[in-house]
């Protein structure tokens, strides 16, 4: 079974460029998560969809991250402008299920994107 | 709100020694509570998982988890450490409750340390 893909691996951009990251999640995950870790902290959830709707964007900055998931498989994750503060690991993370049980399920991990503001 | 402390940034044990790795966490309801390990550069790896029954969790590569519901922990333990252990080690809850929502909240991270 392939794991969850992201891409790019690294990416280091200006302040108030803009940047765009890919998850291709585990085929037939359902749930697919994006999660910021900041160096010497444990992930943050960014967002959570479900199929292709979403379930909990709450700490996602809007005024300049956006994510979408068109056709309920891969995912996009966006930051215009970034600043200095962004500079980070963004995690991707799939897993399978829809009720019922699912909130026991493990979620996979994605390799992640460090990215670095400059 | 749920929340998860690894009150040790970095553990230091002996090749051969048992190793324990300390997880505290505050939920509302009963938690689900996970182990996930990272070496360098990858993502993060599940290891083990409890739901509901046994308090004592076995997972991948000889590690084990023990839940104790009276001192909300869920501490990692090895019997017998290995180099190739020398990771960083997240602990994390989810609370069950709730339709939808199934982010896992995570601790900082316990940096592990295994010396040949």
């Amino acid at each position: 079974e392939a794991g969850v893909a992201q891409s790019p691996r690294y990416k280091i951009i200006e302040k108030r460029q803009s940047v765009a990251f890919w998850c291709n999640p585990i085929s037939g995950h359902a749930t697919l998560y994006w999660y910021q870790q900041i160096l010497g902290q444990g992930p943050k959830l960014l967002i959570q969809f479900q199929n292709n709707g979403v379930v909990d964007d709450s700490q996602l900055p809007k005024d300049r991250f956006s994510a979408e998931r068109l056709k309920g498989v891969d995912s996009t994750l966006k930051i215009q402008p970034a600043k200095l503060e962004d500079s980070a690991v963004y995690l991707c993370a799939s897993s399978r299920g829809l009720a019922g049980g699912e909130a026991g399920h493990e979620q996979f991990f994605g390799p992640g994107t460090r990215l670095t503001v400059l | 709100a749920q929340s998860v402390a690894q009150p040790e940034d970095q553990v230091n044990v002996a090749e051969g020694n048992p190793l324990t790795v300390k997880c505290t966490y505050s939920v509302s309801g009963n938690p689900y509570l996970f182990w996930y390990v990272q070496y360098p550069n990858r993502g993060l790896q599940f290891l083990l998982k409890y739901i509901t029954g046994d308090n004592l969790v076995k997972g991948s590569y000889g590690f084990e988890a023990e839940f104790n519901k009276s001192q909300t922990s869920f501490h990692l333990k090895k019997p017998s450490a290995l180099v190739s252990d020398s990771a960083l080690y997240f602990c994390a809850v989810r609370d069950p409750r709730g339709t939808g929502r199934r982010a896992l909240t995570f601790g900082s991270g316990t940096r592990l340390q295994v010396q040949p």
